[in-house]
């Protein structure tokens, strides 16, 4: 079992609709948890971090975390066209460590 | 401008032959870390550094060496490269900890 699991996609969307991307995990003890964001041939950038169970909001993000089931997710309201990009669910490794792993990144498409 | 940069941007190199990746944050943080990213692998760290002096293995740390004797510069060291270790390459730095990382532009290294 991967630490941390998404599924590649792509996810397509239309327009104006909501997407989710969802990531699992399997160290229970994990603490911290992202959300990046990578353009096609960019750098990832850090859209949410979220550190404690139930949702995040800001602006058309929302966060959400279960830590009982080791699931945390992403929700993107009124997707735009420039919302498409890869998104990669990372969480922190073992407590204490500077170890970040990622999941291997949801793309996602939003059609006109 | 607060950021990360990495030089060179591409390199095409032989096998063997030893180099160095420079990488650079202007805003003082604490924590860096050295990323590769392979197509249906993601993001896989290589090394972190929590402070000065301090560094640590992250997944994929063979065939690679680090130092980090200044806060804001943590250059990746390729000994004798290989066919395998080509990839994309990308440094990263946050305040503390491994969250919450800002990227570099990333480099492209071909080893032949």
């Amino acid at each position: 079992q991967k630490e941390v699991e998404q599924n590649s996609g792509p996810l397509s969307v239309p327009e104006g609709a909501i997407a989710s991307l969802n990531c699992t995990y399997s160290d229970r003890g994990s603490q911290s948890f992202f959300w990046y964001r990578q353009y096609s041939g960019k750098s990832p950038e850090l859209i949410m971090s979220i550190y404690s169970n139930g949702d995040k909001e800001d602006g058309r993000f929302t966060a959400q975390l279960n830590k009982a089931s080791q699931y945390v997710s992403l929700l993107i309201r009124d997707s735009q066209p420039s919302d498409s990009a890869t998104y990669l669910c990372a969480v922190n490794g073992p407590s204490n460590t500077g170890k970040l792993i990622f999941g291997q990144g949801t793309t996602l498409q939003v059609k006109p | 401008e607060a950021q990360v940069t990495q030089n060179p941007r591409y390199l095409i190199t032989v096998t063997g032959k030893k180099l160095t990746v420079t990488c650079s944050q202007n805003m003082n943080h604490e924590y860096m870390s050295w990323y590769r990213q392979d197509p249906g692998l993601g993001l896989r760290q290589i090394y972190y550094s929590m402070n000065v002096e301090v560094t640590d293995k992250g997944d994929v740390p063979e065939g690679y060496k680090v130092s980090r004797k200044e806060k804001r510069n943590f250059p990746l060291i390729l000994e004798s490269p290989s066919p395998n270790q080509t990839s994309l390459y990308f440094c990263a730095s946050s305040a503390q900890g491994p969250y919450e990382q800002y990227f570099g532009p990333g480099t492209r290294l071909t080893v032949t």
